[in-house]
């Protein structure tokens, strides 16, 4: 079976200072790895997603997310911190060996303080 | 391109009563799929359809129910409701083909529909 793990439901950091959201997955198979972010009543946003090839994608609004196999990690990540990035961030992972349907992980909530 | 949009926006039902919601994906998708979104058990999914067919399915009674019409809108349903079925609805549409091939394909996902049952 599938699975997808955000160990912390909560992350702070201070604007301007660097991100990490983390992420582990399980899968039978080869995983491709999303990750979204919601905002208050919105629907979910993609932000970047890693398929195959280099370890190190990069999405929207400046995040990037590092592909760990032998960790079985996709932490997103970003630079400099933005008050504008608080919100609802979730992984998901979809296993060609499994059913097809993604699963998503509980989310963490991102709060940037100014 | 247009995004993927919902039918009602907010809902307000009674126990017992059922729902229909509806969903028009992101012209050229055909696969659509529908999300349950809750504070305790966050997403769950609820099921898949592609090309009319429901591919795939969540854990969920028999009470939900879905369609997919041939210009690829899908519609949910849930009968008898129950004060557990508050939530937001979530729908998502991809280019994605099916079982079988690549689910390399990211989801679009609609604004939801906020259902609260009393």
């Amino acid at each position: 079976a599938q699975s997808v793990a955000q160990p912390e439901d909560q992350v702070n950091v201070a604007e301007g200072n660097p991100l990490t959201v983390k992420c582990t997955y399980s899968v039978s198979g080869n995983p491709y790895l999303f990750w979204y972010v919601q905002y208050p009543n919105r629907g979910l946003q993609f932000l970047l997603k890693y398929i195959t090839g280099d370890n190190l994608v990069k999405g929207s609004y400046g995040f990037e997310a590092e592909f760990n196999k032998s960790q079985t990690s996709f932490h997103l990540k970003k630079p400099s911190a933005l008050v504008s990035d608080s919100a609802l961030y979730f992984c998901a992972v979809r296993d060609d060996n499994y059913g097809q349907n993604f699963v998503f992980g509980p989310g963490t909530r991102l709060s940037v303080l100014p | 391109k247009a995004g993927v949009t919902q039918t009602p926006r907010y809902l307000i039902k009674t126990r017992g009563q059922q729902v229909t919601l509806s969903c028009s994906p992101i012209s050229g998708h055909r696969s659509v799929s529908w999300y349950q979104q809750t504070p305790g058990q966050g997403l769950q999914f609820l099921f898949e359809y592609f090309s009319e067919t429901q591919r795939n399915k969540g854990n969920f009674p028999g009470r939900f129910s879905g369609r997919q019409f041939s210009n690829s809108r899908s519609e949910m349903n849930v009968s008898t409701l129950e004060l557990g079925d508050s939530a937001l609805y979530l729908c998502a549409s991809s280019l994605h083909l099916g079982m079988g091939t690549s689910g390399g394909y990211e989801q679009y996902f609609g604004p939801g529909t906020r259902l609260t049952v009393t």
